[in-house]
């Protein structure tokens, strides 16, 4: 799996976008990137995956630099439900993967 | 109903007590996992599989021990639980197909060991 490197905490205020950036400098070529969100001590919600290309959801953009060795989670008008833990994980598809996750992004929204 | 439904919620035992969560999912994915969360911390995997006779250790598997006893069930035994094993369950499921890393999680199983 592709190690991450993510900051622990952001601020975004109410109505603004949320960009969650996620380094991932080892990934290799066939390891997709994913991301979840875990709203206090609920099970996590798989929000959007991607390989090279950005993605777009209902939910949130995924923006994938060209080197992919970064990417950053965009919501574009956060909300204060969107108060979360935000985890960027790396599994290589088709084998076996043990999904790790980190430590996550603690994004506060506010008022 | 939950696709993916986890029994006990919440469960109080005693050091040295054998325990069992149990997974069981409607989703009818063939992988199926467990992990561990502690406070302000991420997920830790404990083991998964992918298919009935499959079963892999992941990060921390000692202490712990998993049946697969169907495609739609996969449980998770302490066989002598100790404190430091108090801790947030979770189970998951995915698809076996090209999205492997869209993991459909349940609600958690609490599990505070005395």
């Amino acid at each position: 799996d592709a190690k991450t490197t993510q900051p622990p905490s952001m601020d975004c205020a109410e109505g603004r976008a949320a960009n969650l950036p996620c380094n991932h400098s080892t990934i290799s070529g066939n390891e997709y990137v994913y991301w979840y969100r875990q709203i206090h001590s609920q099970g996590p919600q798989y929000i959007i995956h991607g390989l090279k290309n950005n993605e777009t959801n209902e939910m949130a953009s995924l923006i994938i630099t060209e080197d992919r060795k970064s990417s950053t989670l965009i919501l574009p008008h956060a909300t204060l439900r969107d108060t979360a833990v935000y985890y960027c994980i790396g599994p290589e598809i088709g084998t076996a993967s043990k999904l790790t996750f980190g430590t996550g992004t603690r994004l506060q929204v506010t008022l | 109903d939950a696709d993916v439904t986890q029994t006990p919620r919440n469960r109080i035992t005693k050091t040295g007590k054998r325990i069992m969560l149990e997974c069981s999912q409607t989703k009818g994915h063939d992988r199926m996992y467990w992990y561990r969360q502690d406070p302000g911390l991420g997920l830790r995997l404990i083991y998964y599989s992918f298919d009935v006779k499959d079963i892999n250790k992941g990060e921390i598997s000692d202490g712990y021990s998993v049946s697969r006893q169907a495609q739609a069930k996969f449980s998770l035994s302490l066989e002598s639980a100790i404190p430091n094993q108090t801790a947030l369950y979770f189970c998951a499921t995915s698809d076996s197909g090209d999205h492997t890393g869209e993991l459909f999680f349940g609600e958690g199983s609490r599990l505070t060991v005395l």
